[in-house]
């Protein structure tokens, strides 16, 4: 399967722990999403890379969140300190930086904060 | 600001008839409007875009869109329904940067 990949799917983890998400998308892809699903709600944007650099960030990302993109490859989503108000569904995309290509999306990690 | 409006929470349609998921959008500049599905325990698929051009666009699973600039609006269509069809339904929209803005979705419902 050459999509986009996210682990784990699932992350159950009690409240002030730190977590953290790999999303590996289409190898071709150069940009890299992350957004955030709560039930109910369409997926919110948190931030995004071309290649290594992390272009745009969302004020929805506060200071106990961080990703990276170490190599332009795989990402990793990092939750310190975490709340009952991060669970959440993460969901990663990618795409093509030329254009106005369509992002494709990952299975989701879905996060329980007890 | 950019942003998406689906007004309907759920659509129920009968299995063969027409479907249609309504969106509006408002946006500076051009639009550049998207829709995607989700299933159950499943990222979401994209199914098609418009960017410019034909204001009916095509895409996968036999759905199409119609583009509306005077009336703001980006609606999903499918001529025939199926039981398969039933999912959760997003429109977006491109922002100014590269980021998508999504609407709140629209549950359809395909009842046989």
């Amino acid at each position: 399967d050459t999509g986009v990949s996210q682990n784990p799917r699932h992350k159950i983890t009690k409240r002030g722990q730190n977590v953290t998400f790999r999303c590996d998308p289409i190898s071709e892809h150069n940009r890299l999403y992350w957004y955030r699903q709560t039930l109910g709600q369409g997926p919110e944007f948190l931030t995004y890379f071309q290649n290594e650099a992390q272009l745009e960030k969302s004020r929805l990302l506060s200071d106990r969140f961080s990703a990276e993109r170490p190599k332009g490859s795989f990402s990793t989503l990092e939750i310190q300190r975490t709340e009952q108000g991060d669970s959440a569904m993460y969901l990663c995309a990618s795409s093509l930086a030329r254009g106005f290509q369509e992002q494709f999306f990952g299975p989701g990690t879905r996060l329980t904060v007890l | 600001a950019q942003s998406v409006a689906q007004p309907e929470d759920q659509v129920n349609v009968a299995e063969g008839n027409p479907l249609t998921v309504k969106c509006t959008y408002s946006v500076s500049g051009n639009p550049y409007l998207f829709w995607y599905v989700q299933y159950p325990n499943r990222g979401l698929q994209f199914l098609l875009k418009y960017i410019t051009g034909d204001n009916l666009v095509k895409g996968s699973y036999g759905f199409e869109a119609e583009f509306n600039k005077s009336q703001t609006s980006f609606h999903l269509k499918k001529p025939s329904a199926l039981v398969s069809d039933s999912a959760l339904y997003f429109c977006a929209v491109r922002a100014n940067t590269d980021k998508l803005i999504f609407g709140t979705g629209t549950r359809l419902q395909v009842f046989p």
